[in-house]
Protein backbone atom coordinates (compact mmCIF):
# COMPACT_ATOMS: atom_id res chain seq x y z
CA UNK A 1 0.00 0.00 0.00
CA UNK A 2 0.59 3.41 0.05
CA UNK A 3 1.38 4.04 3.61
CA UNK A 4 1.76 2.46 6.83
CA UNK A 5 -2.32 1.31 7.57
CA UNK A 6 -4.23 0.64 10.82
CA UNK A 7 -7.11 -0.60 11.75
CA UNK A 8 -9.90 -0.13 13.50
CA UNK A 9 -8.97 3.70 13.81
CA UNK A 10 -11.26 4.00 16.83
CA UNK A 11 -12.19 1.11 19.42
CA UNK A 12 -14.37 1.61 22.44
CA UNK A 13 -14.27 -1.11 24.84
CA UNK A 14 -15.70 -2.43 28.31
CA UNK A 15 -13.09 -2.73 31.14
CA UNK A 16 -11.96 -6.55 31.02
CA UNK A 17 -12.57 -6.75 27.49
CA UNK A 18 -9.28 -8.07 24.93
CA UNK A 19 -8.53 -5.74 21.79
CA UNK A 20 -6.99 -6.16 19.32
CA UNK A 21 -5.13 -4.33 17.05
CA UNK A 22 -3.78 -4.38 13.25
CA UNK A 23 -1.08 -2.43 11.05
CA UNK A 24 -0.42 -3.37 7.96
CA UNK A 25 3.28 -1.60 7.21
CA UNK A 26 4.49 -0.29 3.84
CA UNK A 27 5.56 -3.08 1.95
CA UNK A 28 9.33 -3.93 1.82
CA UNK A 29 9.56 -2.78 5.04
CA UNK A 30 11.41 -4.94 7.14
CA UNK A 31 11.33 -2.98 10.76
CA UNK A 32 7.90 -2.28 12.45
CA UNK A 33 7.26 -0.28 15.85
CA UNK A 34 4.79 -0.26 18.05
CA UNK A 35 3.99 3.14 20.31
CA UNK A 36 1.36 4.21 22.37
CA UNK A 37 0.92 7.91 22.62
CA UNK A 38 -1.73 9.49 25.92
CA UNK A 39 -3.23 12.40 25.90
CA UNK A 40 -0.28 15.15 26.54
CA UNK A 41 2.41 12.83 26.60
CA UNK A 42 4.65 12.31 23.80
CA UNK A 43 5.16 8.61 22.36
CA UNK A 44 5.79 5.84 24.86
CA UNK A 45 7.55 2.92 22.68
CA UNK A 46 6.27 -0.52 23.11
CA UNK A 47 7.74 -2.73 20.43
CA UNK A 48 10.12 -3.33 17.74
CA UNK A 49 10.20 -6.19 14.88
CA UNK A 50 12.75 -6.69 12.41
CA UNK A 51 12.43 -9.33 9.98
CA UNK A 52 12.99 -12.89 11.76
CA UNK A 53 14.73 -11.44 14.48
CA UNK A 54 13.70 -11.51 18.04
CA UNK A 55 11.36 -8.47 19.16
CA UNK A 56 12.47 -6.43 21.21
CA UNK A 57 9.62 -6.13 23.99
CA UNK A 58 10.88 -3.95 26.34
CA UNK A 59 8.56 -1.17 26.46
CA UNK A 60 5.23 -3.45 27.02
CA UNK A 61 3.65 -2.23 30.14
CA UNK A 62 2.58 -5.34 31.47
CA UNK A 63 1.76 -8.89 30.70
CA UNK A 64 -1.23 -8.54 29.38
CA UNK A 65 0.25 -6.41 26.12
CA UNK A 66 1.55 -8.75 23.29
CA UNK A 67 2.26 -8.15 19.37
CA UNK A 68 3.56 -10.96 16.80
CA UNK A 69 4.27 -10.06 13.63
CA UNK A 70 3.18 -12.53 11.27
CA UNK A 71 5.06 -13.62 7.72
CA UNK A 72 7.39 -10.64 8.29
CA UNK A 73 4.15 -7.89 7.16
CA UNK A 74 1.00 -7.45 9.37
CA UNK A 75 1.22 -7.14 13.09
CA UNK A 76 -1.22 -7.26 15.49
CA UNK A 77 -1.07 -5.58 19.23
CA UNK A 78 -3.40 -7.37 22.11
CA UNK A 79 -4.09 -6.25 25.12
CA UNK A 80 -5.90 -8.34 27.73
CA UNK A 81 -8.30 -7.76 29.81
CA UNK A 82 -7.95 -3.56 29.11
CA UNK A 83 -8.16 -1.50 31.91
CA UNK A 84 -8.92 2.18 31.73
CA UNK A 85 -5.32 3.35 32.36
CA UNK A 86 -5.13 1.59 28.31
CA UNK A 87 -6.89 4.21 26.82
CA UNK A 88 -4.62 6.28 24.40
CA UNK A 89 -3.55 6.35 20.57
CA UNK A 90 -1.83 3.19 19.75
CA UNK A 91 0.45 4.15 16.78
CA UNK A 92 2.51 1.73 14.39
CA UNK A 93 5.54 2.99 12.28
CA UNK A 94 7.31 1.16 9.44
CA UNK A 95 10.95 1.91 8.21
CA UNK A 96 13.49 0.26 5.45
CA UNK A 97 15.55 -1.13 8.07
CA UNK A 98 15.44 0.40 11.40
CA UNK A 99 18.09 2.09 13.47
CA UNK A 100 18.52 5.69 11.52
CA UNK A 101 15.85 5.37 9.14
CA UNK A 102 12.48 7.89 8.73
CA UNK A 103 9.79 6.08 10.63
CA UNK A 104 6.21 6.17 8.77
CA UNK A 105 3.67 6.01 10.71
CA UNK A 106 -0.05 5.16 10.84
CA UNK A 107 -3.00 7.27 11.47
CA UNK A 108 -3.51 5.46 14.78
CA UNK A 109 -6.48 3.43 16.80
CA UNK A 110 -7.89 5.57 19.37
CA UNK A 111 -8.80 3.09 22.13
CA UNK A 112 -11.27 3.82 24.74
CA UNK A 113 -11.63 1.76 27.80
CA UNK A 114 -14.81 2.56 30.15
CA UNK B 1 18.54 5.82 29.84
CA UNK B 2 18.44 8.23 26.95
CA UNK B 3 15.53 11.29 27.72
CA UNK B 4 14.26 13.85 26.04
CA UNK B 5 12.71 16.85 27.29
CA UNK B 6 10.77 19.65 25.30
CA UNK B 7 10.76 22.84 26.65
CA UNK B 8 7.11 24.78 26.47
CA UNK B 9 3.88 22.46 25.94
CA UNK B 10 2.90 25.33 23.88
CA UNK B 11 4.49 27.89 21.88
CA UNK B 12 2.36 30.64 20.47
CA UNK B 13 4.05 33.09 17.44
CA UNK B 14 3.02 35.72 15.32
CA UNK B 15 2.81 35.03 11.18
CA UNK B 16 6.40 36.14 9.70
CA UNK B 17 7.78 35.74 13.33
CA UNK B 18 10.68 33.33 14.25
CA UNK B 19 9.77 30.35 15.52
CA UNK B 20 12.19 28.52 18.43
CA UNK B 21 11.27 24.98 19.58
CA UNK B 22 13.43 23.44 21.85
CA UNK B 23 14.76 19.46 22.86
CA UNK B 24 17.37 18.85 25.18
CA UNK B 25 18.45 15.53 25.21
CA UNK B 26 20.39 13.35 28.87
CA UNK B 27 24.26 13.72 28.94
CA UNK B 28 24.77 10.09 26.49
CA UNK B 29 25.14 11.40 23.09
CA UNK B 30 22.75 10.06 21.38
CA UNK B 31 23.51 8.25 17.13
CA UNK B 32 20.60 9.75 15.35
CA UNK B 33 18.05 12.82 16.24
CA UNK B 34 14.94 13.46 14.65
CA UNK B 35 12.15 15.97 14.78
CA UNK B 36 8.46 15.01 13.78
CA UNK B 37 5.94 17.42 13.15
CA UNK B 38 2.03 16.37 13.24
CA UNK B 39 -0.72 18.08 11.72
CA UNK B 40 -4.02 18.53 12.73
CA UNK B 41 -5.77 15.13 12.10
CA UNK B 42 -2.88 13.65 10.19
CA UNK B 43 -0.36 11.36 11.09
CA UNK B 44 3.22 12.18 12.61
CA UNK B 45 5.91 12.14 9.23
CA UNK B 46 9.50 13.17 9.56
CA UNK B 47 10.64 17.08 9.66
CA UNK B 48 14.43 16.56 9.48
CA UNK B 49 16.94 14.29 11.09
CA UNK B 50 20.44 14.14 12.07
CA UNK B 51 22.66 11.00 11.78
CA UNK B 52 26.48 12.36 10.98
CA UNK B 53 28.44 15.28 9.46
CA UNK B 54 27.19 18.95 9.13
CA UNK B 55 25.69 19.61 12.38
CA UNK B 56 23.05 21.81 11.04
CA UNK B 57 20.23 20.28 9.40
CA UNK B 58 17.70 21.20 6.82
CA UNK B 59 14.29 19.63 6.40
CA UNK B 60 11.11 20.65 5.10
CA UNK B 61 9.13 23.50 5.03
CA UNK B 62 12.22 26.22 5.69
CA UNK B 63 12.69 24.56 9.09
CA UNK B 64 16.04 23.45 10.23
CA UNK B 65 17.77 22.30 13.29
CA UNK B 66 21.15 22.54 15.06
CA UNK B 67 22.87 19.83 16.90
CA UNK B 68 24.87 21.06 19.45
CA UNK B 69 26.63 18.47 21.62
CA UNK B 70 28.46 21.03 24.04
CA UNK B 71 24.56 22.03 25.22
CA UNK B 72 22.76 18.14 24.22
CA UNK B 73 20.21 19.90 22.05
CA UNK B 74 18.90 19.62 19.24
CA UNK B 75 16.36 23.12 18.66
CA UNK B 76 14.05 23.46 15.52
CA UNK B 77 13.92 26.66 13.96
CA UNK B 78 12.52 28.60 11.02
CA UNK B 79 12.54 32.46 10.21
CA UNK B 80 9.12 33.33 9.24
CA UNK B 81 6.53 31.26 10.86
CA UNK B 82 3.36 30.56 8.46
CA UNK B 83 -0.36 29.84 9.03
CA UNK B 84 0.10 26.41 8.08
CA UNK B 85 3.13 25.67 9.99
CA UNK B 86 0.89 25.29 13.17
CA UNK B 87 0.63 21.47 14.71
CA UNK B 88 2.31 19.66 17.08
CA UNK B 89 6.22 19.36 17.10
CA UNK B 90 8.60 16.21 18.45
CA UNK B 91 11.89 15.75 19.13
CA UNK B 92 13.14 12.17 19.48
CA UNK B 93 16.62 11.00 19.66
CA UNK B 94 17.70 7.00 19.07
CA UNK B 95 18.16 5.06 22.39
CA UNK B 96 22.29 4.71 22.80
CA UNK B 97 22.28 1.09 23.73
CA UNK B 98 19.21 0.39 20.93
CA UNK B 99 19.86 2.57 17.93
CA UNK B 100 16.72 1.46 16.23
CA UNK B 101 14.68 2.70 19.27
CA UNK B 102 13.50 6.71 19.49
CA UNK B 103 12.58 8.28 22.80
CA UNK B 104 10.17 10.79 22.07
CA UNK B 105 9.67 14.26 24.17
CA UNK B 106 6.48 15.15 25.27
CA UNK B 107 6.09 17.49 22.37
CA UNK B 108 5.38 21.08 21.91
CA UNK B 109 1.99 22.70 20.18
CA UNK B 110 3.29 25.86 17.85
CA UNK B 111 0.35 27.93 17.45
CA UNK B 112 0.41 30.76 15.15
CA UNK B 113 -1.73 34.06 15.24
CA UNK B 114 -2.35 36.00 12.34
Amino acid sequence: GAGVSQSPSNKVTEKGKDVELRCDPISGHTALYWYRQSLGQGLEFLIYFQGNSAPDKSGLPSDRFSAERTGGSVSTLTIQRTQQEDSAVYLCASSLSGAGEKLFFGSGTQLSVL
Amino acid sequence: AQSVTQLGSHVSVSEGALVLLRCNYSSSVPPYLFWYVQYPNQGLQLLLKYTTGATLVKGINGFEAEFKKSETSFHLTKPSAHMSDAAEYFCAVSDGDSSYKLIFGSGTRLLVRP
